[in-house]
């Protein structure tokens, strides 16, 4: 049984390129939550999406990301005309059910660099 | 002031050694989670609680909801405990997380 698995681990984007970090459950896992952890900083709560469904968005900017968690394929975290200020690391987590009865299984995150 | 305060920011232990780091919090909470993320980056999840106590190998976390307070306790430390050790509480279904404990343990 797989762990969470992210992609890609790494990515290079100049700004104003768009980036697009996927992240694939585990499976039987229907909740999935983004976190985004900037330099020397702490994780910070982005999204939290059921299949098809966006639960608690509050932690994400309004302009420029979006989420997505499709009823087939991974969840997409997706960043339009990347700025500087957006490299971090991104780290995707899941559980099987909601937060507070299960553990969260952490993907090893996807490190985005904005040149 | 943070919601989620974690106490030491640094901590440097001999090998053998008995660690404590611990987390305060003031928002009311459904459970706490102790999370170990390595340096290359990686993130466990060592422990969920919401009440008492619980031990997994060397490691034990304890939590008081009166005090809003919770540790996590390493006994016999070893280098491979080397890590950052991050508490975080779950808050209508989403975690807010404390800035960590940076452990670094000698052999």
């Amino acid at each position: 049984n797989a762990g969470v698995m992210q992609n890609p681990r790494h990515l290079v984007r100049r700004r104003g390129q768009e980036a697009r970090l996927r992240c694939s459950p585990m499976k039987g896992h229907s909740h999935v939550y983004w976190y985004r952890q900037l330099p020397e900083e702490g994780l910070k709560f982005m999204v939290y999406l059921q299949k098809e469904n966006i639960i608690d968005e509050s932690g994400m900017p309004k302009e420029r990301f979006s989420a997505e968690f499709p009823k087939e394929g991974p969840s997409i975290l997706r960043i339009q005309q990347v700025v500087r200020g957006d490299s971090a690391a991104y780290f995707c987590a899941s559980s099987w059910d909601g937060l507070a009865k299960n553990i969260q299984y952490f993907g090893a995150g996807t490190r985005l660099s904005v040149l | 002031k943070n919601e989620v305060e974690q106490s030491p920011q640094n901590l440097t232990a001999q090998e053998g050694e008995f660690i404590t780091i611990n987390c305060s919090y003031s928002v009311g909470i459904s459970a706490l989670h102790w999370l170990q993320q390595h340096p290359g980056g990686g993130i466990v999840s060592l422990f969920m609680l919401s009440s008492g106590k619980k031990k997994h190998g060397r490691l034990i976390a304890t939590i008081n909801i009166q005090e809003k307070h919770s540790s996590l306790h390493i006994t016999a430390s070893h280098p491979r405990d080397s890590a950052v050790y991050i508490c975080a509480v779950d808050n209508t279904d989403k975690l807010i997380f404390g800035t960590g404990t940076r452990l670094q343990v000698f052999p």
